[in-house]
């Protein structure tokens, strides 16, 4: 079992929908979560830091964690085509520097 | 806005050639880390250094590959010599608090 499990998609979604991204861990140790978008052959940009069960709201997109049940969530609202991209999650304070990645789900925003 | 710069962006080069990829982090990050991308996957971390000093390079293959911060400020990662399994992007990340990490665009890799 790998660390961090990410549906790798892809998920297609009408424009303006709510996505919701999903990811699992098995390291309880892990201590702060993040989000990042990827666009094709640029690099990731960290949409989402928390450090803390609950939630967080930045403008369209609000990031969820359940420490109990090792499970975070990313959820857009009123998705735009813009939007299409592969989204990682990624964790870290684990017993370890760096984060661990999750492999990405790759989501696709219909006009 | 201050960003990762990375380069080259691209490179293409012969199995068995010498590589190397260059780095500057965002002013006043002391943690630079190198990740590695295959297509299709999350980035896997080769080595993390605070300031000039290498923190985890663990999972660097150094029979192979060397990095080095000499001053603390940009890297540069090499590899000599390049095998086809190297094929990757190569992401540049700085830390302002050993937390979250702010990549740059990349160096995609090809070893024909």
């Amino acid at each position: 079992q790998k660390e961090v499990e990410q549906d790798p998609g892809p998920l297609s979604v009408p424009e303006g929908a709510i996505v919701s991204l999903n990811c699992t861990y098995s390291n309880s140790a892990f201590q702060y979560f993040m989000w990042y978008r990827q666009y094709s052959r640029k690099g990731p940009e960290l949409l989402m830091y928390t450090y803390s069960s609950g939630n967080k709201e930045d403008g369209r997109f609000t990031a969820q964690v359940d420490k109990s049940s090792k499970y975070i969530s990313l959820f857009i609202r009123d998705s735009q085509p813009s939007d299409s991209a592969t989204y990682l999650c990624a964790m870290g304070g684990g017993g370890a520097d760096g984060l661990t990645f999750g492999k990405g789900t790759h989501l696709i925003i219909q006009p | 806005e201050a960003e990762v710069a990375q380069s080259p962006r691209y490179k293409i080069t012969e199995k068995s050639q010498a590589v190397a990829f260059w780095c500057d982090p965002i002013s006043g990050h002391a943690t630079l880390y190198w990740y590695r991308q295959i297509l299709g996957q999350g980035p896997e971390l080769l080595v993390q250094f605070q300031d000039e000093s290498v923190v985890d390079d663990s999972q660097l293959p150094k029979d192979r590959f060397s990095a080095e911060r000499l001053k603390g400020v940009d890297s540069t990662l090499k590899i000599q010599p390049a095998e086809l399994g190297d094929s990757a992007m190569y992401l540049c990340a700085s830390s302002p608090d050993r937390r979250q990490a702010f990549f740059g665009q990349g160096t995609r890799l090809t070893v024909v």
